[in-house]
């Protein structure tokens, strides 16, 4: 069965620091794969997307994320973390045939200035 | 563009009461329609999804319902709340496929006392 894994339930980081956000997925085909983001009490919005191609993809604020197949591994990536970025960060995969996308639990970040 | 409408934000409701959640969706046709639930460290759990209209797919067995009246109108319903029915449930849309973005409405905070 389709699954998503997002091992770190929360993680802290200082402003201005390096940030990756773990997600591992199982799937039985090249999966399509997503990162929202939640700001608290609001809906999700759309960081990134993965559906073939360059393994490296750009999403909106500074994200990137990066498919190793080889891990089934869909991490979330950020250079230097913004206090703004403090919200919950969720990794979705898309299910062929069904129309649907199952999320991990998610991990919530937290910035420190 | 397209907008989604979700109510409403807040709800508290007793136990045994019955309940309705309306979603609305704007500048698309067909879209293929979700409810999620968002309980306290558990993710996101996918409800319902329907493709069309009066066409529905239960996730979780329980006691609410969906229902799907017009093309762009989705209704989450229970009869009788339960304690453990109390969450944020999130309405989304997206064009359909499972390579489609889901496109999500700010929530409604339900709490069943």
């Amino acid at each position: 069965a389709q699954s998503v894994t997002q091992p770190d339930i929360h993680i802290t980081v200082s402003e201005g620091a390096s940030l990756e956000l773990r997600c591992n997925y199982s799937y039985g085909a090249t999966p399509y794969l997503f990162w929202y983001v939640q700001s608290p009490g609001q809906g999700l919005q759309l960081l990134l997307k993965y559906f073939s191609g360059d393994t490296l993809v750009q999403g909106i604020k500074g994200f990137e994320a990066e498919f190793k197949r080889s891990q089934s591994s869909f991490n979330l990536r950020k250079p230097s973390v913004h206090w703004s970025d403090a919200a919950e960060y969720f990794c979705a995969v898309g299910v062929r045939l069904a129309d649907k996308l199952i999320f991990g639990t998610g991990t919530r970040l937290q910035v420190f200035p | 563009s397209q907008t989604i409408h979700q109510w409403p934000a807040t709800l508290v409701q007793p136990v045994g009461s019955p309940l309705s959640l309306e979603c609305t969706v704007e500048g698309t046709s067909n879209p293929n329609l979700y409810w999620y639930r968002q309980a306290a460290g558990r993710g996101l759990q996918l409800l319902f999804y329907s493709v069309g209209i009066g066409q529905i797919s239960s996730e979780v067995p329980q006691n609410l319902s969906a229902s799907r009246p017009q093309d762009r109108q989705f209704i989450l319903s229970s009869k009788k709340l339960l304690l453990s029915d109390s969450g944020f449930y999130l309405c989304a849309w997206s064009l359909g496929g499972a390579d489609s973005p889901l496109h999500f409405g700010n929530g409604t905070r339900l709490t069943v006392t």
